[in-house]
């Protein structure tokens, strides 16, 4: 099955600064992908749709100028936390759908998380 | 406008008894409906889609999902279940002709040794 991965894994900074965060499909393009949100027992919270080339969507209430998505390539989209909070602490998931085959249907492959960690 | 329910926080069942997880959706016409599972501090991993055809879905690690258009549920089922599928499993549902799937809230599931 398709592959995706997200670096790093986990990352705790200091209030203030910015953290990159990196979503890669392996072994497949990626039209679009998603930037999602999940805080402890809770489902996903989808933050923005990327889609290479353009920019990205955001979801009512997400801030764009804090957090930054870029999807430079068909393989690549990043999330930029800029000067994080503590309240930006939380699990992030990144997701992607294969480019081949019939849009509609195409599964979305989850990478495996970062956990961000603001002091 | 789509939504997903799924109404139990939680399900326990004993190791090698059969399981059953609910799910119901709400879509303009007609659904494509998913399970991903959850393992602690890890990403959603696919188990199974339904788009069109048989209302009986296989998928990873002997799950399966019947779809059933007049109840409008998707219930994710196992014939016997494993310590090791102890996880957290979401329902998603998807609008023909839109990317964004919509989650459910999650049910936690505890296969008891």
């Amino acid at each position: 099955g398709a592959v995706v991965s997200q670096h790093p894994s986990r990352v705790i900074c200091k209030s203030g600064t910015s953290v990159k965060i990196e979503c890669r499909s392996l072994d497949f393009q990626a039209t679009t992908m998603f930037w999602y949100r999940q805080f402890p027992k809770q489902s996903l919270m989808l933050m923005a749709t990327s889609n290479e080339g353009s920019k990205a969507t955001y979801e009512q209430g997400v801030e764009k100028d804090k957090f930054l998505i870029n999807h430079a390539s068909l393989t690549l989209s990043t999330l930029t936390v800029t000067s994080a909070h503590p309240e930006d602490s939380s699990f992030y998931i990144c997701s992607a759908i294969e480019l081949a085959g019939v849009p509609s249907t195409d599964t979305q492959y989850f990478g495996p998380g970062t956990r961000l960690t603001v002091l | 406008a789509q939504s997903v329910a799924q109404p139990e926080d939680q399900v326990n069942v004993a190791e090698g008894n059969p399981l059953t997880v609910k799910c119901t959706y709400s879509v303009s016409g007609n659904p494509y409906l998913f399970w991903y599972v959850q393992y602690p501090n890890r990403g959603l991993q696919f188990l199974l889609k339904y788009i069109t055809g048989d209302n009986l879905v296989k998928g990873s690690y002997g799950f399966e999902a019947e779809f059933n258009k007049s109840q409008t549920s998707f219930h994710l089922k196992k014939p016997s279940a494993l310590v090791s599928d102890s996880a957290l499993y979401f329902c998603a549902v998807r609008e023909r002709g839109s990317y964004i799937p919509t989650f459910g809230r999650g049910t936690s599931l505890i296969v008891h040794p």
